[in-house]
């Protein structure tokens, strides 16, 4: 079993929708947790950090569940620049980060 | 990716040659990586130094040795490459918090032929 897991997806969808992915972890020890963004052949870049009590980010909301070991990552009101690949990174624990495989996005007209 | 800046960009190599990849950053972190990413695979730890002086293996390390030059300066060198290396190579820092995130170079392309 992979330490963080994602479906791949693509996850399709028009204009105007809203859209979830979750991304669950094996660590229960897991202390802090990632959402990344990256583009087709550009690096990964910070999308936002993920707080335990759930963190909103204009059109972006993350969730963490710990019981459950997932976190969560809503958009809302979909953008054709939406379109990406969404990574989870979780640090389980010092200076290791593990990254979920990603998630893809396309956003149609 | 302000403040991390990676060389070169592109690179081809023949099988058995060596090379270093090297990155810099000037955001005054302490932690510095090195991933690679293939398809279907994510990114993958290759090596990571914690802070100056010390480097630690990841989960990829095979094939690879790592010098953490000063604070700046992290190189990844291939002594032997293959074409199981193909592959693109990030560099990433850290502030060294465990809830600061990563910020990542442009990344480096290489190909083994």
């Amino acid at each position: 079993r992979k330490e963080v897991e994602q479906d791949p997806g693509p996850f399709n969808v028009p204009e105007g929708a809203t859209v979830a992915f979750n991304c669950t972890y094996s660590n229960s020890a897991s202390q802090s947790f990632f959402w990344y963004r990256q583009d087709c052949r550009k690096e990964p870049k910070l999308l936002m950090s993920v707080y335990s009590s759930g963190n909103e980010d204009g059109r972006f909301t993350a969730q963490l569940n710990r019981a459950s070991q997932y976190i969560s990552l809503l958009i809302r009101d979909s953008k054709l620049s939406d379109s990406a690949t969404y990574l989870c990174v979780v640090n389980d624990a010092g200076n290791m980060l593990t990254f979920g495989g990603g998630t893809r996005l396309m956003v149609k007209p | 990716n302000a403040g991390v800046t990676q060389t070169p960009k592109f690179q081809v190599l023949k099988t058995g040659q060596s090379m270093t990849l090297q990155c810099a950053q000037d955001m005054n972190h302490n932690s510095m990586y090195w991933y690679r990413q293939d398809p279907g695979m994510g990114l993958r730890l290759i090596y990571y130094s914690a802070s100056e002086g010390t480097t630690d293996k990841g989960e990829v390390p095979n094939g690879y040795n790592v010098s953490r030059l000063n604070k700046r300066e992290f190189s990844l060198r291939l002594e032997s490459a293959a074409p199981s290396q193909t592959s693109v190579y990030f560099c990433a820092i850290r502030f060294t918090l465990t809830d600061s995130p990563l910020h990542f170079g442009n990344g480096t392309r290489l190909t083994v032929t």
